[in-house]
């Protein structure tokens, strides 16, 4: 079975904190996608990558970036935390366009 | 562009009913589409995908679709609701020249004993 885990369940930072979110998934899945979940508004997607040091922005890139060193990996950086950017995270993989995405349990991010 | 409308926000049924939840989608070809859904606390599980061939797709849980391209429509349907089926159900589209995914706004399901 697909595994998506997600580093963290929940996380408080400060404003202006540096935060790192990470992924990790054991299928060796070529795609991995950061979505943020806000009530009435969905998923929406951050960034995905579908390939290792390759990144696409999705449709909210602004506030932040990612990394994909190696295939499994795939963090979601913000460089400087707001308050507008506290949300559930959630983290995905599938091996191809096609295919269902796998989904981790998510990261609720509060920034004070 | 792609996009995907689920217009009801919040169903409410009893148990033993019948359901069906709307999704209606954008896009020039024939898309992929996903019904998820999503218990409190937890990721996204798929409950089926459409991507051709029989229009009327069979999920996980009873739950079951149907494509219709005359309608640009996905509805997800359940002939009898259980307790247990109390979630947030998400509609996505895909396509096959992209990677990407995208999510309705979701419909939350309360089912009443």
């Amino acid at each position: 079975d697909v595994k998506v885990t997600q580093s963290s369940r929940y996380l408080v930072k400060r404003t202006g904190e540096k935060v790192f979110l990470e992924c990790v998934q054991d299928m060796d899945h070529e795609n991995m996608f950061w979505y943020r979940q806000d009530p009435g508004l969905g998923l929406r997607l951050i960034y995905f990558s579908y390939d290792v040091k390759m990144k696409e922005k999705g449709d909210i890139p602004e506030g932040y970036s990612v990394s994909r060193e190696k295939k499994e990996r795939f963090s979601l950086i913000l460089e400087s935390a707001s308050t507008n950017q506290t949300s559930m995270y959630l983290c995905a993989s599938s091996p191809d366009a096609s295919s269902p995405l796998h989904f981790g349990n998510g990261t609720r991010l509060t920034v004070t | 562009a792609q996009s995907v409308t689920q217009p009801d926000i919040h169903i409410t049924v009893s148990e033993g009913a019948s359901l069906e939840l709307r999704c209606n989608y954008s896009y020039g070809a024939t898309p992929y589409l996903f019904w998820y859904v999503q218990s409190p606390g937890q990721g996204l599980q798929l409950l089926l995908k459409y991507f051709s061939g029989d229009t009327l797709v069979q999920g996980i849980k009873g739950f079951e679709a149907e494509f219709k391209r005359s309608q640009s429509s996905f509805n997800l349907r359940k002939p009898s609701v259980h307790w247990s089926d109390a979630a947030e159900y998400f509609c996505a589209v895909g396509a096959y020249n992209t990677d990407k995914l995208i999510f309705g706004t979701g419909t939350r399901l309360q089912v009443f004993p």
